[in-house]
């Protein structure tokens, strides 16, 4: 079975310009993810949607940040104005239905120029 | 104080040796506590996986959670080149909370 597919695999920018990064979850995930690696860090958490719920938004750093979630499968991510602080491996991640066993893509690594 | 202390090494170590890996932590409320595994320009993939205190072995890997310490461990015995990786700790409170995440170690493992 497909695993966790994120596009595209790498994107590179100029500063200023918005970009969306797609989600493809594991067919029958409810509990869907988004994390952010920089380099020499930890995964960030931004934003998490289980079903229908309310997304937990806790972890967006800022309001140029913003994910939806269509029908309850794909997700998209969306940086507007990017920075070059937004530079960073973006990694989506879904999960059956609880919090615990995360499965990963491999990422989305995103330059800003 | 971050809520998640992990040394990022690197580690080198001889095929064949003892690996350990330790991560400590602040938040008491901590109940669920991972291992992942991450292969260069490849996402986490979940290692091992405990509740609450206690050891868990599986296979070469040992991870063990001491509470009272606020510390938990991964032991990779009779390690191979094939493990050389970044290895994150993760954990996580009972209830809607998300996995808090380690900087990772990243691990050699020299044939």
């Amino acid at each position: 079975g497909a695993g966790v597919s994120q596009s595209p695999s790498n994107k590179v920018t100029e500063k200023g310009k918005d970009v969306e990064l797609r989600c493809d979850p594991i067919s029958g995930h409810t509990a869907l993810y988004w994390y952010r690696q920089s380099l020499g860090q930890g995964l960030e958490f931004l934003i998490y949607f289980q079903g229908n719920s309310a997304p937990d938004k806790s972890g967006l750093p800022s309001d140029r940040f913003s994910a939806e979630r269509t029908g309850g499968s794909v997700s998209t991510l969306t940086i507007q104005r990017t920075q070059q602080e937004d530079s960073a491996v973006y990694l989506c991640a879904s999960s059956p239905g609880g919090r615990d066993q995360l499965f990963f893509g491999s990422g989305t690594q995103l330059s800003v120029l | 104080q971050k809520e998640v202390e992990q040394d990022p090494g690197p580690l080198s170590v001889p095929e064949g040796a003892i690996v350990s890996l330790n991560c400590t932590y602040s938040n008491s409320a901590f109940q669920y506590f991972m291992w992942y595994r991450q292969y260069s320009r490849k996402g986490p993939e979940l290692l091992m996986y405990t509740y609450s205190s206690g050891n868990k072995e599986d296979g070469r890997f040992t991870a063990q959670v001491d509470k009272s310490s606020k510390y938990i461990s991964l032991f990779i015995r009779d390690s191979q080149p094939s493990d050389s990786a970044t290895y994150l700790c993760a954990m996580s409170s009972s209830g809607n909370t998300p996995l808090v995440f380690g900087k990772g170690t990243r691990l050699s493992v020299i044939a």
